[in-house]
């Protein structure tokens, strides 16, 4: 299985809600990675948890908030967010070491806020 | 500070013929490079990789080439295929934050029947 899935496939949202992404991944990766992509534009990242641990935060703005529960599992929980927030987010995974630097994506969740 | 630059936006390409798609660096700490294919409404999908000590690796019909006294690489398909349409981006890491990759701004590719 060399799948790295993502719900939902599109969002819509108010300014003032607050949602969550999901991302799920069987590989037995243990890196894995939020992406934020506009339009003609190349993917941005926005954190890396290497082994269940926030490894890199990209100085992501606080209304965006990761979590990984388990290996397996990667959110991304959004609140307040901003109509210049919306874009593709892009969740990825890898294997976590210096062996493979190939990142796994999913197709990603098309976020609109309005 | 875009450390990976594409410089060609688009390329268009017969079908049956070579594609070469570009890609310059400035960070001298990469050691790494990959190339990526995406599709519309879909993720990147990971095509070819290069590691520095290397100036070649072929995979089918996708060959990576790195210079790096140039600090330049490409990817060249041959033969192209209508089913190579494409954003292409290239990308870079470094071995000392291995998890961080670097993306070019991407060349989308259209291969004419």
């Amino acid at each position: 299985d060399t799948e790295v899935t993502q719900t939902p496939k599109h969002l819509v949202m108010g300014m003032t809600n607050k949602k969550s992404l999901k991302c799920e991944q069987h590989m037995g990766h243990r890196a894995m990675y939020w992406y934020k992509q506009k339009a003609k534009k190349p993917p941005e990242l926005m954190f890396v948890y290497s082994y269940e641990k926030l490894s890199i935060n990209e100085s992501v703005p606080s209304r965006f908030s990761p979590e990984c529960p388990n290996s397996s599992l990667l959110n991304l929980h959004l609140h307040a967010l901003q109509p210049e927030d919306s874009a593709l987010y892009l969740c990825a995974s890898s294997q976590g070491d210096r062996r493979s630097y190939e990142q796994y994506f999913g197709p990603g969740t098309r976020l609109t806020v309005t | 500070d875009q450390q990976v630059k594409q410089n060609s936006p688009s390329l268009s390409v017969q079908e049956g013929r070579i594609s070469i798609l570009n890609c310059d660096y400035t960070n001298s700490m990469f050691d790494y490079f990959l190339w990526y294919k995406k599709y519309p409404a879909e993720g990147p999908t990971f095509l070819i990789s290069i590691s520095s000590i290397k100036d070649k690796n072929e995979d089918g019909r996708f060959t990576v080439f790195l210079n790096k006294s140039a600090k330049h690489l490409s990817l060249h398909i041959v033969p192209s295929q209508p089913g190579d349409s494409a954003v292409y981006f290239c990308a870079a890491s470094d071995s000392g934050g291995y998890q961080k990759v670097t993306f070019g701004t991407g060349t989308k590719l259209q291969v004419i029947p």
